[in-house]
């Protein structure tokens, strides 16, 4: 297994429009981890997943935000009429199903809102 | 809420030098500690993390961190630092029984030739 992956790695899309992007984890992990990374900023988290089941949601995550893992596998991060702030770096990470565990992390969506 | 300080957000230090990038976190409580590093290009990776036993933990290419309970520190430390070092390193911190990690705004740490 090479690790996470996501896709796209780079968009660019107009304010208002609809932008969704995947995170495959490596395989034998059970939970999925999405984070938001703006300039100059640490990794700030937005929801995990164990299996299919999303078991926390930031407030950061407002209701145009929705994630989800329909079959314990990928998962999806879906913004709704986007907006300039919503530019950032979008990570994904995933570990084994103990807090000890570590996260491994994706390289990144890049999304810039015009 | 646990919240994490990195007070430096870059360190310029000349290659074979000492360096260290302090860290502090707000909350007391029982935590797991995280030095995760990202290169230039790449993704974030963990350089090394404290969940108990010795508070001296190191990684493998020579970055050691010491987990301070009464200071809330976790301060990471090289003692000769290499080209090779040039990333931005991004404290962490977990409270027990919480899955979710708090990072710290980063420290760019540029080596000198």
């Amino acid at each position: 297994d090479t690790g996470v992956s996501q896709d796209p790695r780079h968009k660019i899309t107009k304010r208002g429009q609809n932008v969704t992007f995947r995170c495959d984890p490596i395989s034998e992990h059970n939970r999925l981890y999405w984070y938001r990374q703006t300039l100059g900023q640490g990794p700030e988290f937005l929801t995990y997943f164990q299996n299919e089941a999303q078991l926390e949601k930031s407030r950061l995550l407002s209701d145009r935000f929705s994630a989800e893992r329909p079959k314990g596998s990928f998962s999806t991060l879906e913004i709704q009429r986007t907006e300039q702030g919503d530019s950032a770096m979008y990570l994904c990470a995933s570990s084994l199903p103990v807090s000890t565990d570590t996260q491994y992390f994706g390289p990144g969506t890049r999304l810039t809102v015009l | 809420a646990q919240s994490v300080t990195q007070l430096d957000s870059q360190v310029p230090v000349f290659e074979e030098a000492p360096v260290e990038l302090r860290c502090n976190y707000s909350s007391s409580v029982s935590v797991y500690l995280f030095w995760y590093v990202q290169y230039p290009n790449q993704g974030l990776q963990l350089l090394l993390k404290y969940l108990s036993g010795s508070t001296l933990v190191k990684s493998i290419n020579g970055f050691e961190a010491e987990f301070n309970k009464s200071q809330t520190s976790f301060h990471l430390r090289k003692p000769s630092v290499h080209i090779s070092d040039t990333a931005e390193y991004f404290c962490a911190v977990s409270d027990r029984g919480d899955d979710k990690i708090i990072f710290g705004k980063g420290t760019r740490l540029h080596i000198l030739p």
